[in-house]
This record gives C-alpha cells, structure tokens and sequence, in this order.
C-alpha cells in the first residue's frame, strides 16, 4: 500500500524567512511519481511540481526547490525567503500511473508580515 | 487555455436527497478524476474515468458513481446523502497521451453541504 506522511500539520514564519516543508513516502512500486500541490484559500489545488523516482535530481524553480532522496524515503519542499502569498496548505502525494494520487494530509503555512 | 471547472461550486442539500456534480476538463485532456476532501479523511481519491470507461476506483461505497461523456466531461452522484458525505469534491483532469506519467490539474471544487 502506498503512504504518504507530513508531519508538520501547521507552520508559521515572518516573511522572508526559509522554510521546509517534510514529506515522507511509503511504496513497494520501484517506479512512482511524486507531486507537490498548494491549496490557496480558494479552494483549488494548484499543481507545482512531479518528480519520478528515477530521477533523483534536486530542482530549483524561483524560490522554490525541492529535495528528493530516495535513501530516506523523502521528496522536501523548501521556500526561500518566504512570502504572505504563500500562506496555504500544501500537499505531497505519491502515484504509481499519475491517475490516483495518494495524498498526505497536507501542512498548513502561515506567512505573517 | 481555459482550466477544469466545476459547477455548481457550491450546494446544500439535505440527508436521504441525491446530488450530481459536474466538471468540464482542460480542452484535450481525456482522463478525469474525483477526489473527496474532508477535514477528517483529507484528500481520497473517488475514481477516474476514460474514455467514458471508469478505469480506477477507490474506496467509496456504490452511492458514490461516475460517468464520462464523449466529450470527456465527466459528472458524479451521490445517492441517499448522508451528513458524512458533506465535503469539497475535486475534479482533475490530465491529458493521458499514453505516456508514462500524466499531471493532474485541479478545478476549483464543489462545496457540498449536506444537512
């Protein structure tokens, strides 16, 4: 069975601080993928990165980047400098064909300016 | 392009009543999705259709069903609603070309309230 865990149920922190945001993953599949999404006050989940699981390799997008290791079973999420817009829960999920994804139970930040 | 939207985006009805959601996906994308959220159980995922064919389930009773319209849009049923079934219900749509990995892109949701 495939799990996803966030451990951090809520994180507040002043603007232009880093944070990172934990996610740990449970699966027997030796070919996943893995997603970051962000729920603003609106309701949608916005899609904000997938990374497969033969791809180790960490990225950066803007302020964003993401560390993926496999050794450890975890796929982090960090904010540099962070911003009130990006108060929101986020979300880690883990899928085997990208169709049914498996979500963690999401880690609320608090951006206070 | 125009993203996945859903209607109504909100809904109150009343325990024993049925309820139909619907959701138009991204232009060209032929895979839909629902997911259930809740403050208890999170996100869950309800099931996905394809080609007018559900090709995953999870794990909701059979009050819960979908449909896919050759156009792709998709609507759900609730039938004989219960008060546990009020909740923010997900729909994703992603293109599902065939290759290994599709992302899902998420409409705005419907609110149901069940009284």
């Amino acid at each position: 069975a495939q799990k996803v865990t966030q451990a951090q149920t809520e994180i507040s922190v002043v603007e232009k601080e880093d944070v990172t945001l934990d996610c740990v993953y449970e699966t027997r599949d030796t070919t996943y993928y893995l997603f970051w999404y962000k729920q603003p006050p609106s309701g949608e989940l916005v899609f904000l990165i997938r990374r497969n699981s033969f791809d180790e390799q960490n990225e950066i997008s803007g302020r964003y980047s993401w560390n993926f290791q496999k050794s450890t079973s975890s796929f982090n999420f960090t904010i540099t400098a962070s911003q009130v817009v990006d108060s929101a829960v986020y979300f880690c999920a883990l899928s085997k064909y990208g169709n049914k994804l498996v979500f963690g139970a999401g880690t609320i930040l608090r951006v206070k300016s | 392009k125009a993203g996945v939207t859903q209607t109504p985006r909100y809904l109150i009805k009343t325990r024993g009543q049925q309820v139909t959601l619907s959701c138009s996906p991204i232009s060209g994308h032929r895979s839909v999705s629902w997911y259930q959220q809740t403050p208890g159980q999170g996100l869950q995922f309800l099931f996905e259709y394809f080609s007018e064919t559900q090709r995953n389930k999870g794990n909701f009773p059979g009050r819960f069903s979908g449909r896919q319209f050759s156009n792709s849009r998709s609507e759900m049923n609730v039938s004989t609603l219960e008060l546990g079934d009020s909740a923010l219900y997900l729909c994703a749509s992603s293109l599902d070309s065939g290759g290994a990995l599709d992302t899902q892109y998420f409409g705005p949701g419907t609110r149901l309230t069940v009284l």
